[in-house]
């Protein structure tokens, strides 16, 4: 059965910092891997998609994940923060042929000036 | 937002009264979905849609039915709502483009039980 789990329900980091976001996948076939971030009382935007075209994906608002195989990983990264990133971001899976997702609980990110 | 809608977006209903969430799309997508959000949970899968009249149960389908009896809508019925089920509720649809899928949501509606 497919999971993800996202390490760390709370990351802080100053503005101009990287961000790095964790995100661990389990999966018995090849996974299709998403991120979704959600800025406060709005719903889920899709920030970027793994789908096997290419290990280095990016995204919108100058994110990026690497899907690393050995290491089981999808971790979402960007150089430079920016205040407007504080949100709650979501990794997820497929989850079968029926196309539901499986998410991860959330990494909600603050940035400080 | 791949044209979904939801409504109501705010509802404070009591404990024991049934209530039901509608999720309108207006691009003809076959697969639709209803979540539910919770601190420290994610979102789990309630039920979904693929095609009218054809649904099937999710991971946190209890106490909840739905029904599609429309291509564009899909609800969800609490039929006795209960403290737990306060939530924040996401419909979603699979759009596809090609071999690949994405799934995008509505904005979600916000349910309070008394």
């Amino acid at each position: 059965a497919q999971s993800v789990t996202q390490l760390g329900s709370h990351v802080s980091v100053s503005e101009g910092a990287l961000v790095l976001l964790r995100c661990n996948y389990s999966s018995s076939v090849p996974p299709y891997l998403f991120w979704y971030v959600q800025y406060p009382n709005q719903g889920l935007q899709l920030l970027l998609k793994y789908t096997s075209a290419a290990t280095l994906v990016k995204g919108i608002n100058g994110f990026e994940a690497e899907f690393k195989k050995s290491e089981t990983s999808f971790h979402l990264t960007k150089p430079s923060a920016h205040m407007s990133d504080a949100a709650e971001y979501f990794c997820a899976v497929r989850g079968g042929s029926q196309g539901n997702l499986i998410f991860g609980k959330g990494t909600k990110l603050s940035v400080k000036p | 937002d791949a044209g979904i809608t939801q409504s109501p977006r705010h509802k404070v209903t009591e404990t024991g009264t049934p209530v039901t969430l509608r999720c309108h799309q207006t691009e003809n997508h076959r697969y639709m979905y209803w979540y539910r959000q919770d601190p420290g949970h994610g979102l789990r899968l309630i039920h979904y849609s693929y095609g009218v009249k054809d649904t099937d149960k999710g991971e946190v389908s209890d106490g909840y039915s739905v029904s599609r009896s429309k291509t564009e809508d899909f609800l969800l019925t609490l039929e006795s709502a209960t403290s737990s089920q306060t939530s924040v509720y996401f419909c979603a649809i699979t759009a596809t483009s090609g071999s690949l899928e994405t799934q995008y949501f509505g904005p979600g509606t916000r349910l309070l039980v008394l």
